[in-house]
């Protein structure tokens, strides 16, 4: 099992550009998150899904799309880059209802936007 | 609402001493607290966590947490400090009426001395 990948690792944004990070998981998981972490604020939820088809807003969702078409997949979108988004990315997934279950991280994604 | 706080944003033990890492919680309904450790350029990954029962918690490479309601605290310690515990550490707390979402505390850096 692969667990949790994040595709790409690594990227330099020009303010204005869009791009879009895909998360993929192999465990057959029903939920599905992305996080963005920042110096001295932990992780914060930007958006979840609990099904494919479905997806709601965390924390801190504006300035970001997401879709859950497969179920293994979370796509995460961000359509006008700020500065304000330069940050790492990690998606999560858990196999049920979040609020016991452990969360599993992939590697996460480096975004610059200059 | 509910809250974490981690005291300390650096923590510096030397090799085989003490290791402890703090963490106090805010909920007013019962808690599901977790440890995660990310390693550099890595994801997080779970430690241990507190759902119900037994208030001592053990984890994986040695370490242990203990679930104290009176004090709403949950620190994370280990007897003796290994060179490949230097990581960042977060304490997150969850619950049953909090949806799907899990607030991360800030993380607090462990350096190990030799």
């Amino acid at each position: 099992n692969a667990g949790v990948t994040q595709t790409p690792k690594f990227r330099v944004l020009k303010t204005g550009q869009s791009m879009t990070l895909l998360c993929a998981q192999d465990m057959n998981h029903e939920y599905m998150y992305w996080y963005r972490q920042d110096p001295g604020m932990g992780l914060r939820l930007i958006h979840y899904s609990v099904g494919e088809g479905t997806t709601a807003k965390g924390e801190v969702p504006d300035g970001y799309n997401v879709s859950r078409l497969k179920k293994q997949n979370f796509l995460l979108g961000l359509e006008s880059a700020a500065p304000s988004q330069t940050s790492v990315y990690f998606c999560a997934s858990t196999p049920g209802q979040g609020a016991r279950e452990t969360q599993y991280f992939g590697p996460g994604t480096r975004l610059l936007v200059l | 609402a509910q809250s974490v706080t981690q005291l300390g944003s650096h923590v510096s033990v030397s090799e085989g001493a003490l290791v402890l890492l703090r963490c106090n919680y805010s909920s007013s309904v019962p808690p599901y607290l977790f440890w995660y450790v990310q390693y550099p350029n890595q994801g997080l990954q779970l430690l241990l966590k507190y759902t119900t029962g037994a208030t001592l918690v053990k984890g994986i490479n040695g370490f242990e947490a203990e679930f104290k309601k009176s004090e709403t605290s949950f620190h994370l310690t280990k007897p003796s400090a290994h060179m490949s515990d230097a990581a960042e550490y977060f304490c997150a707390v969850s619950s049953n009426t909090g949806g799907f979402k899990t607030i991360f505390g800030a993380g607090t850096r462990l350096f190990v001395k030799a």
